[in-house]
């Protein structure tokens, strides 16, 4: 069945420091993918998705390109802040729904 | 509307009680879908509805566990029995789609705790 591998967390980066939080899925056919967020205390957001082969989504300073020749998705900023502290999730969907890894912790710190 | 809705938002019970719990869709939302999620994990697909008919159940983790969409509006999850294995984060979520599954908007979860 479809799965999704993520870094383990937690990790914790000083304000203004580069992320990158590596995804890779195994899916049947050709699914879309997301990342999805869960700040402290609030349910799922969908933070950025890519529904083909070199998509990029991006939002809230958050990028990350569809590459199906890795099968990967990873999430990067630039410069992150204390507010994106959360659990972010990547989430390969298509012919069967959402399937999540276990998320990834990000603490930033001031 | 504001987004999906869901109730109760917390529920304490006995091991051995039935619990029941309701999820509001968008409203011009076809499908909708219930999760799971404990600690530390994250949501883990039980059913889902397109409509009122339920498309997907095989994911449901016991015959305890059963929900509805009687008039392709909200959903109940019923939990016969309850087990202090259930106790999770419940989630629920729709979305509009035909086909392939897209992005999904997620309520904001019922917690439940069986003592």
């Amino acid at each position: 069945g479809d799965s999704v591998t993520q870094m383990e967390g937690p990790v914790t980066l000083s304000e203004e420091a580069f992320l990158t939080i590596n995804c890779t899925y195994t899916a049947t056919g050709y699914p879309s993918l997301f990342w999805y967020v869960q700040y402290p205390g609030e349910g799922l957001q969908l933070l950025l998705k890519a529904t083909k082969a070199d998509d990029k989504g991006s939002n809230k300073g958050f990028e990350a390109t569809y590459r199906k020749e890795t099968t990967s998705f990873h999430l990067e900023k630039g410069s992150v802040q204390v507010s994106d502290s959360a659990v972010y999730f990547c989430a390969p969907s298509g012919n069967t729904p959402l399937v999540f890894g276990k998320g990834t912790r990000l603490s930033v710190i001031a | 509307d504001t987004g999906v809705s869901q109730n109760p938002r917390h529920k304490i019970t006995k091991r051995g009680q039935n619990v029941t719990f309701r999820c509001d869709p968008i409203s011009e939302h076809n499908r909708l879908y219930w999760y799971r999620q404990t600690l530390g994990q994250g949501p883990e697909f039980l059913t889902y509805f397109q409509n009122e008919a339920q498309l997907e159940k095989s994911r449901l983790l016991s015959d305890r566990f059963s929900a509805e969409r009687p008039k392709g509006s909200f959903s109940t999850l019923e939990i016969q029995r309850t087990e202090q294995g259930d106790s999770a984060m419940y989630l629920c979520a729709s979305s509009f789609d035909a086909g392939r599954h897209n992005e999904q908007f997620f309520g904001p979860g019922t917690r439940l705790t069986v003592l």
